[in-house]
């Protein structure tokens, strides 16, 4: 069974710097491509980042981009995005999903996510 | 950036009613199209890929349609069970992008 388990949410002040974790189990890790999704209370869905099984690829949504850098460990089986010059607009449930293949990043199966608050 | 327009973004529905959810992209997609539900608390489920395919194990009573800019979600018979928040994601270009999202109410 498919397990993503993220962890590393709290509360951090504006301009600072939080990382997340997603723990995977139930699944060849290093396989499979990986995203993180948010959703900021009240709102929609917000694709974050993907990379590949690999780790050679990744790719940001626009506004992200220079301030996290998602990243994985697949000897651990995790993977890691790194939030830095954190926003009020950061606040938001960060969710882990796995990809269908070790390319493609769009979630396949999702973690149950970890809420980030930044106070201003 | 593929915007994607989803309609309604809440309903109430009847056991056994026949539910339609909208999503509309603002250009062509071709059918690289996916739907998900996730129920409060819990961990989104993929419900529906590449716009028509029903995900294993996924009751048929969903199923989508479309192909382009146009999908549509049915959910025929609708059951206390369907109670959740819906959503469609575009996975044909970078940014992948989401539908605003429809909560369905279960009367």
């Amino acid at each position: 069974e498919v397990q993503l388990l993220e962890s590393g949410g709290g509360l951090v002040q504006s301009g600072g710097s939080l990382r997340l974790s997603c723990a995977a189990s139930g699944f060849t890790f290093s396989n499979y491509a990986m995203s993180w999704v948010r959703q900021a209370p009240g709102k929609g869905l917000e694709w974050v980042s993907g990379i590949s099984g690999s780790g050679g690829t990744t790719h940001y949504t626009d506004s992200m981009k220079g301030r996290f850098t998602i990243s994985r460990d697949n000897f651990k089986k995790t993977l890691y995005l790194q939030m830095n010059s954190l926003r009020a607009d950061d606040t938001a449930v960060y969710y882990c999903a796995k990809g269908p293949t070790t390319s493609f990043c769009w979630p396949h199966y999702w973690g149950q996510g970890t809420l980030v608050t930044v106070s201003s | 950036e593929t915007t994607l327009t989803q309609s309604p973004a809440f309903m109430s529905a009847t056991p056994g009613d026949k539910v339609n959810i909208s999503c509309k992209a603002s250009q062509d997609i071709d059918d690289d199209l996916n739907w998900y539900l996730q129920r409060p608390g819990e961990a989104a489920i993929f419900i529906i890929q590449e716009a028509t395919t029903l995900v294993p194990g996924i009751s048929p009573r969903f199923s989508g349609s479309g192909y382009g800019t146009d999908f549509t979600l049915t959910i025929n018979n609708i059951e206390s069970e369907d109670a959740a928040y819906y959503f469609c994601l575009q996975h044909d270009n970078f940014p992948l992008t989401f539908g605003q999202g429809t909560k369905v109410e279960i009367k």
